[in-house]
Parts: C-alpha cells; sequence; structure tokens
C-alpha cells in the first residue's frame, strides 16, 4: 500500500532564509510525486511533479525538490523565503500501479518577516 | 485557460437533510476526482472517473454518498443524509489523464448542524 508522510505539522523560517519542507513515501514501484501549496480558503494547487529524469525538479515560484530513491524522501526546499510563502504545503504519492492520489497530512510554512 | 469550477462554494444543512455539490473539469480533461478535506487533514479520495467511468470509489461511504458523471464531462457529488462527521471541504479536481498532476477547484465548505 502506498503512503506519504510529512514529519514536521509546522515549519517556520526567517524571510530570506532557505526553507525545506519534508515528505517521506513508501510505494511498492516507482512513485510519482507531487507538491501543492494550498493558501487559505483556496484549492490546492500544483506546484511540481517528480515522474522520471532528473532527481531535481524545478516548479513554480522558485520551489524545488529532490527525489532521493535511497532514502524515499521528496524535501521541497527554496532558496530564499517569501513571507508570501506562507501556506500549507501538502506531499502526495501515486504509485503507477494504482489509481489514488495519495496525500500526506500537510505542513503549515510560517515565513516570518 | 479556465480552471475546475465548482459550486456552491458554501453550504449549511442539517443532519439528516442532503445535499448535492457541483463540478465541472478543465475542458478536454478525462479523469475526475472528488476529495474530502477534514480540518487538520490532507484530501482523502472519495472517488476517481476516467470519463464517464468509475475506476476508483474505494472510499466512497455508498450508504450515503453517490457520485457521477454521465456525459464524462461535469460531474455531481450527492450525499443523503448528511451526518455531523461529513463537516468538511470537498474538492474537485480534474486531470488530462490519470498519471498526470491533478488541479484542484476551490472546494465546497460544508458545515452539518
Amino acid at each position: 500500500a502506498q503512503s506519504v508522510a510529512q514529519p514536521e505539522d509546522q515549519v517556520n523560517v526567517a524571510e530570506g532564509n532557505p526553507l525545506t519542507v519534508k515528505c517521506t513515501y513508501s510505494v511498492s514501484g516507482n512513485p510519482y510525486l507531487f507538491w501543492y501549496v494550498q493558501y487559505p480558503n483556496r484549492g490546492l494547487q500544483f506546484l511540481l511533479k517528480y515522474i522520471t529524469g532528473d532527481n531535481l525538479v524545478k516548479g513554480s515560484y522558485g520551489f524545488e525538490a529532490e527525489f532521493n530513491k535511497s532514502q524515499t524522501s521528496f524535501h521541497l526546499k527554496k532558496p530564499s523565503a517569501l513571507v508570501s510563502d506562507s501556506a500549507l504545503y501538502f506531499c502526495a504519492v501515486r504509485d503507477p500501479g494504482a489509481n489514488n492520489l495519495f496525500f500526506g497530512t500537510g505542513t503549515r510554512l510560517t515565513v516570518i518577516p | 485557460e479556465a480552471g475546475v469550477a465548482q459550486s456552491p462554494r458554501y453550504k449549511i444543512i442539517e443532519k439528516r437533510q442532503s445535499v448535492a455539490f457541483w463540478c465541472n473539469p478543465i475542458s478536454g480533461h478525462a479523469t475526475l476526482y472528488w476529495y474530502q478535506q477534514i480540518l487538520g487533514q490532507g484530501p482523502k479520495l472519495l472517488i476517481q472517473f476516467q470519463n464517464n467511468g468509475v475506476v476508483d470509489d474505494s472510499q466512497l461511504p455508498k450508504d450515503r454518498f453517490s457520485a457521477e458523471r454521465l456525459k464524462g464531462v461535469d460531474s455531481t457529488l450527492k450525499i443523503q443524509p448528511a451526518k455531523l462527521e461529513d463537516s468538511a471541504v470537498y474538492l474537485c479536481a480534474s486531470s488530462l489523464w490519470q498519471n498526470t498532476e491533478a488541479f484542484f477547484g476551490q472546494g465546497t465548505r460544508l458545515t452539518v448542524v
């Protein structure tokens, strides 16, 4: 069965500092991995995905994520945080053999001015 | 390009009443999803359609929830009768195909009193 874990409910970072939001996964095959962001009273917005190829993928708003197969991780990163990055971030995984896009419980990122 | 449209945005009903939500996916997207997001949790897939066929409804409480996508375009999700624990945000999403990223609507916030 597939699963995804976001070990931190809350991440605080100062504006201008690098940020990392952690995600680990478990699937039976090669995973499809996604990051989404949710602003208050809004739906989820797609940020980036890893399907195959380079382990470092770049997405919207300057975010990037690194796929690490040995550590089964797909951490979201940004070199310099903005106050406007404050939101709820969800990691999601799909086993190519399954239909379900399975979401983690989310990490609330707060960027402090 | 128009996004995923959902209505209504908010709905308050009493327990044991019925309610219906509507979703119009992005044009050309074959896959449509309904997710339930309870406060503080990640989205949970209720049902997934590929065109007008159901590919996954394993987590849909079928004694009270139903969904249809008759012409393979827009979809409705119904709850009858509603329970207090159904209070959540109901998110509709669509994707070009099953293994591509999903795009979400703004959701319908349901409160059952």
